[in-house]
């Protein structure tokens, strides 16, 4: 059981490139969530999903994009990338959020030069 | 955006000391409050869920309790050893608009010295 799945897991990148993170998840949860982790500001939503088909904004949306085409993917991407993209991204999943958390990804780690 | 403060920020304890550190959240439409064990290099791992005013739970030397009134959460861990070294996360989910997203405290780092 591999649980969450992020691929790649270290990318560079230079401003004004795209590229697409995305995550895998193989035990058919409904939730999946894109984080970031930037040093003394915690772990920040971009965008989330409830189910296929469906997403919506998180807390920093801006300058990223989402997909959930199939249940168990979420691809986030970034159209354009800027050096204020450069941080550690996290995705997650959940059977529901209210009473079982989440499981998260290994990460992926951009930097945007 | 609601604020979910966790406190000290970091903690600096000796093998075998307990320590205990503090989770605040608003606690107006407060459904349950979620604390994460995250080591460095490595992704956040849960440790408890909690619900219910008063609730205690426990794992090994760690355990937490809830004051959904007030809220507030305490996570404890008795005799700390060099691997408790970690980022502690508290996360609290609401009722509401929100469709029960985690809100994640910026963190307490333990670090234990042998």
């Amino acid at each position: 059981n591999a649980g969450v799945t992020q691929t790649p897991k270290f990318r560079v990148l230079k401003t004004g490139q795209s590229m697409t993170l995305l995550c895998a998840q193989d035990m058919n949860h409904e939730y999946m969530y894109w984080y970031r982790q930037d040093p003394g500001m915690g772990l920040r939503l971009i965008h989330y999903s409830v189910g296929e088909g469906t997403t919506a904004k998180g807390e920093v949306p801006d300058g990223y994009n989402v997909s959930r085409l199939k249940k168990q993917n979420f691809l986030l991407g970034l159209e354009s990338a800027a050096p204020s993209q450069t941080s550690v991204y996290f995705c997650a999943s959940s059977l529901s959020p209210f009473n079982y958390g989440y499981t998260f990804g290994s990460g992926t780690r951009l930097t945007v030069v | 955006i609601l604020n979910v403060e966790q406190s000290p920020q970091s903690l600096h304890v000796q093998e075998g000391d307990s320590t205990n550190f503090t989770c605040s959240f608003p606690s107006s439409n407060f459904y349950a409050l979620h604390w994460y064990r995250w080591e460095t290099a490595k992704s956040p791992e849960a440790l408890f869920v909690m619900t219910l005013n008063g609730d205690e739970k426990k794992k090994g030397r760690i355990s937490a309790t809830l004051n959904t009134k007030e809220g507030y959460s305490y996570l404890y861990i008795k005799g700390s050893q060099p691997e408790d070294s970690a980022t502690y996360l508290c996360a609290p989910t609401y009722y509401g608009g929100s469709q029960g997203n985690l809100i994640f405290g910026k963190g307490t780092k333990l670090s234990v010295k042998p």
